[in-house]
């Protein structure tokens, strides 16, 4: 049950768009659609940004997107804005019946 | 509103044990799944454990199995993480988490309480 595996960190400007990967095995990722993205503020809940691997919910802006392909996942933030920095996490369920988060991305809005 | 209070974190000496309590409201408690979710100090989060809508489903990451148990009382809208032969690295903030489809899993976690940190030390 390793993490999934993510960048420890990625940066852009202001407007510019970035992309968090997020790598599994045809054990997790690979096999289910069931994949999902978190912004996380020390101290504060994670929020959900993205299921499914691309569906965002109610009040998500729609500068997140999600996509998967093969054993990798990703997520894009477009017109990034400095309230965008935190630290991003995918999760995915599994073939054991458990779920596996990846090791989380820090974005730094430069 | 959805709210999840988690309670019950402490510090705790190595190989004892302590029970976490997460008070829900807002939403009907039963009908839903409910996730423990975990992040130690400068580290990133990790799921622990998932419990079904009505209990009779359970399971946990290998890293707690066999020491942490899942269970839930749906007649006081609560959710439990029972600890036990607690290690230093259990160390953390626990968050619990509900999963958001109705009598079924979505395998992911639409609200989340704010936590409640559990210290292992000696």
């Amino acid at each position: 049950q390793s993490a999934l595996t993510q960048p420890a960190s990625v940066s852009g400007s202001p407007g510019q768009s970035i992309t968090i990967s997020c790598t599994g095995t045809s054990s997790d990722v690979g096999n289910y659609n069931f994949v999902s993205w978190y912004q996380h503020h020390p101290g504060k809940a994670p929020k959900l940004l993205i299921y499914d691997v691309s569906n965002r919910p109610s009040g998500v802006s729609n500068r997140f997107s999600g996509s998967k392909s093969g054993n990798t996942a990703s997520l894009t933030i477009s017109g990034l804005q400095a309230e965008d920095e935190g630290d991003y996490y995918c999760t995915s369920y599994t073939t054991s019946s458990t779920l596996v988060f990846g090791g989380g991305t820090k974005l730094t809005v430069l | 509103q959805v709210q999840l209070v988690e309670s019950g974190g402490g510090v705790v000496q190595p190989g004892r044990s302590l029970r976490l309590s997460c008070a829900a409201s807002g939403f009907t408690f039963s009908n839903y799944a409910m996730h423990w979710v975990r992040q130690a100090p400068g580290k990133g989060l990790e799921w622990v454990a998932i419990i079904s809508y009505d209990g009779t489903n359970k399971y946990c990451a290998d890293s707690v199995r066999g020491r942490f148990s899942i269970s839930r009382d749906n007649s006081k809208n609560t959710l439990y993480l029972q600890m036990n032969s607690l290690r230093t690295e259990d160390t953390a903030v626990y968050f619990c988490a509900r999963d958001p489809r109705v009598y079924n899993s979505a395998y992911y976690f639409d609200y989340w309480g704010q936590g409640t940190l559990v210290t292992v030390s000696s």
